[in-house]
């Protein structure tokens, strides 16, 4: 998974907390994407972001989720007021490509605990 | 509503023997495949993936079958290593979705030495 940079690895939040997570694209990629996986789940889609640009949020709960791709730096998943049920590994891919048929380069993840 | 479907939780295999692992799908719009590797504290890897208008893909061990009439796909390796030891998520697209995947919940393949 060279390339694609998540931080932190792990992250501890108490109930109520903020949580920020952040992701780097491998070079050249300008498409970044936001999965979360639950213990003993797949992954799920969350969102789509291009820079400056959110493309699809179809997977976002509406409320306390936010994302953001700005022209210069990372993309940040941002989750407000956390609370347990959010505890999951949160992973970041991207792509080069805008249409359909390319494969997602993945990072290691953030594994969040809400405690 | 589970539209990419796993049904085995776990495999284990000889090494040297073929793994056969297994993904199944209800939604007929989609019209991408792709399997991906995972390991512990790791991000998935991609592996190997198929479009629809094909029936079969290739890369060195790894090879994938699609029955598009049974919506059904697999994941052949052979021979399996050690290293191949992973959990393998099945994933799918449609038309339009960009990055937007739907995954299986995994196999947990164990390859015995």
């Amino acid at each position: 998974n060279a390339g694609v940079m998540q931080n932190p690895r792990h992250l501890v939040r108490r109930r109520g907390q903020e949580a920020r997570l952040r992701c780097s694209p491998m070079k050249g990629h300008s498409h970044v994407y936001w999965y979360r996986q639950l213990p003993e789940e797949g992954l799920k889609f969350m969102v789509y972001l291009q820079k400056e640009n959110i493309i699809d949020e179809s997977g976002m709960p509406k409320e306390r989720f936010s994302a953001e791709f700005p022209k210069e730096g990372p993309s940040i998943l941002r989750i407000q007021q956390v609370v347990r049920g959010d505890s999951a590994a949160y992973f970041c891919a991207s792509s080069p490509f805008e249409g359909t048929n390319s494969p997602l380069h993945f990072g290691n993840g953030t594994r969040l605990t809400v405690t | 509503d589970q539209q990419v479907k796993q049904n085995s939780p776990s495999l284990s295999v000889q090494e040297g023997r073929i793994s056969i692992l297994n993904c199944d799908y209800t939604n007929s719009m989609f019209d991408y495949f792709l399997w991906y590797k995972k390991y512990p504290a790791e991000g998935p890897t991609f592996l190997i993936s198929i479009s629809s208008i094909k029936d079969k893909n290739e890369d060195g061990r790894f090879t994938v079958f699609l029955n598009k009439s049974a919506k059904h796909l697999s994941l052949h390796i052979v021979p399996s290593q050690p290293g191949d030891s992973a959990v393998y998520f099945c994933a799918a697209s449609g038309r339009g979705s960009q990055g937007n995947l739907i995954f299986g919940k995994g196999t947990k393949l164990s390859v015995k030495p």
